[in-house]
């Protein structure tokens, strides 16, 4: 069956800019969740979804940085007057319940480069 | 506040032989831990987790990974590495908060 995927895989922008990256997760899952990772670190957590609702936002680094689940399946994380430092690959996952024992299926991530 | 440690940043193997990529952890409450492995150009896969029960936990590819809580350590181990195993690994922990923590990674490289 179709895993998660992450549209684009790739987005180079010029500083300033506002960017959108799009998350469709396993078909019936209901927790979503965004991380980054930076060269050379693991994923860092930004945001979880449970259903159409941020349970967890804890992570987003400022209120640069936006995400919504409207319907409760596709995600948009939004990155607003993009900075050098936002440089980095964005990764989904998601997870047919929300629990901390539930699997976590990622995508292959967006690259996100940003001059 | 968790965190994890990935002591080694990369790690050389001969084919064939044995590998261990260790794991420290630090939480002042009971947590979950993964280890999750990224192919190049690929998203993480799940290789083998420990939610309670058997200290010794087993995994896809030949993994195997033990949980020590008196150590907080969660040593990932596999006796005869191939080509194929060259990847990044990551350590990781979750709690009840249901978010991940995950170390640096450590770089495999299995040379022939």
């Amino acid at each position: 069956g179709a895993g998660v995927s992450q549209t684009p895989s790739n987005k180079v922008t010029e500083k300033g800019k506002y960017v959108e990256l799009r998350c469709d997760p396993i078909s019936g899952h209901t927790a979503l969740y965004w991380y980054r990772q930076s060269l050379g670190q693991g994923p860092e957590f930004l945001i979880y979804f449970q259903g159409t609702g941020a349970a967890d936002d804890s992570g987003l680094p400022n209120d640069r940085f936006f995400a919504v689940r409207p319907e409760g399946s596709v995600s948009t994380l939004k990155i607003q007057r993009t900075e050098r430092g936002d440089s980095a690959v964005y990764l989904c996952a998601s997870s047919f319940l929300g629990g901390a024992n539930n699997e976590q299926f990622f995508g292959p991530g967006t690259r996100l480069t940003v001059l | 506040a968790q965190s994890v440690t990935q002591l080694d940043s990369q790690v050389p193997v001969f084919e064939e032989a044995p590998v261990e990529l260790r794991c420290n952890y630090s939480s002042s409450v009971s947590v979950y831990l993964f280890w999750y492995v990224q192919y190049p150009n690929q998203g993480l896969q799940l290789l083998l987790k420990y939610l309670s029960g058997s200290t010794l936990v087993k995994g896809i590819n030949g993994f195997e990974a033990e949980f020590n809580k008196s150590q907080t350590s969660f040593h990932l181990r596999k006796p005869s590495v191939h080509i194929s195993d060259t990847a990044e690994y990551f350590c990781a922990v979750r709690n009840y908060g249901q978010n991940f923590v995950f170390g640096p990674g450590t770089r495999l490289s299995v040379l022939p």
